[in-house]
């Protein structure tokens, strides 16, 4: 099935757990993005990666980690949750390389509670 | 600061009518617009792109851009019940594979 999975659809952890979210695309897109979106703060980006082995950081990306080991995979680390980072985690990616234009697809999104 | 701002609404709109989404964004140098519709508890998905001055249409969506204004509308023809949503317009400035910078989004309910 064409398109982006994320893993786990939602998930509860304890403040100070470690927890990695998954994130595969099959389309074969260079760029892979992490959103999270909060309640009145909209969408913002947490890391980015241009094409396997480059990653970014974006507006918010304290407490986060990215690697980027092959084109088709694109996890995000928590090391230690806070309940701040309570939110609805989104994967994008986009073909700019083929296009030019920066068009970024989403994923179904994760629903991560830290309590 | 990049910013993009839209009306958070809610916009009402009676179904048939024609509803009419704007955002405004302040960075002069933003080169691709985007909006994208977002049904609660969904991901957003893209439905219209425009890169120059002027209209570009696609079905019921008409997408504009005035650059010199910093201003980008859609305009949804003959608004259907599953047009309720809320519409997120998004800013690529950066010209390349880097993320884009969205608006809060704009509550659109089509009354039948």
């Amino acid at each position: 099935i064409a398109g982006i999975t994320q893993a786990p659809t939602s998930q509860i952890l304890a403040a100070g757990r470690r927890m990695t979210l998954r994130c595969t695309q099959d389309m074969r897109h260079n760029a892979m993005y992490w959103y999270r979106q909060d309640l009145g703060l909209g969408l913002r980006l947490i890391h980015y990666s241009n094409t396997a082995g480059t990653t970014g950081k974006g507006e918010v990306p304290d407490g986060y980690s990215v690697s980027r080991a092959n084109t088709d995979d694109f996890p995000l680390t928590l090391a230690s949750a806070v309940p701040s980072q309570t939110s609805v985690y989104f994967c994008a990616s986009s073909d700019s390389t083929e296009t030019g234009v920066n068009e970024q697809f989403f994923g179904p999104g994760t629903r991560l509670t830290v309590l | 600061q990049k910013e993009v701002e839209q009306n958070s609404g809610p916009l009402s709109v009676p179904e048939g009518a024609i509803a009419s989404l704007n955002c405004t964004y302040s960075d002069r140098g933003s080169q691709s617009f985007f909006w994208y519709r977002q049904y609660s508890g969904k991901s957003p998905e893209l439905i219209m792109s425009i890169y120059s001055n002027g209209d570009k249409e696609d079905g019921r969506f008409t997408a504009q851009l005035n650059k010199a204004s910093q201003y980008v509308s859609l305009l949804i023809r003959d608004s259907q019940p599953s047009d309720s949503a809320t519409y997120l317009c998004a800013v690529d400035s950066g010209g390349g594979a880097d993320g884009l910078t969205f608006g809060k989004g704009t509550h659109l309910i089509i009354q039948p």
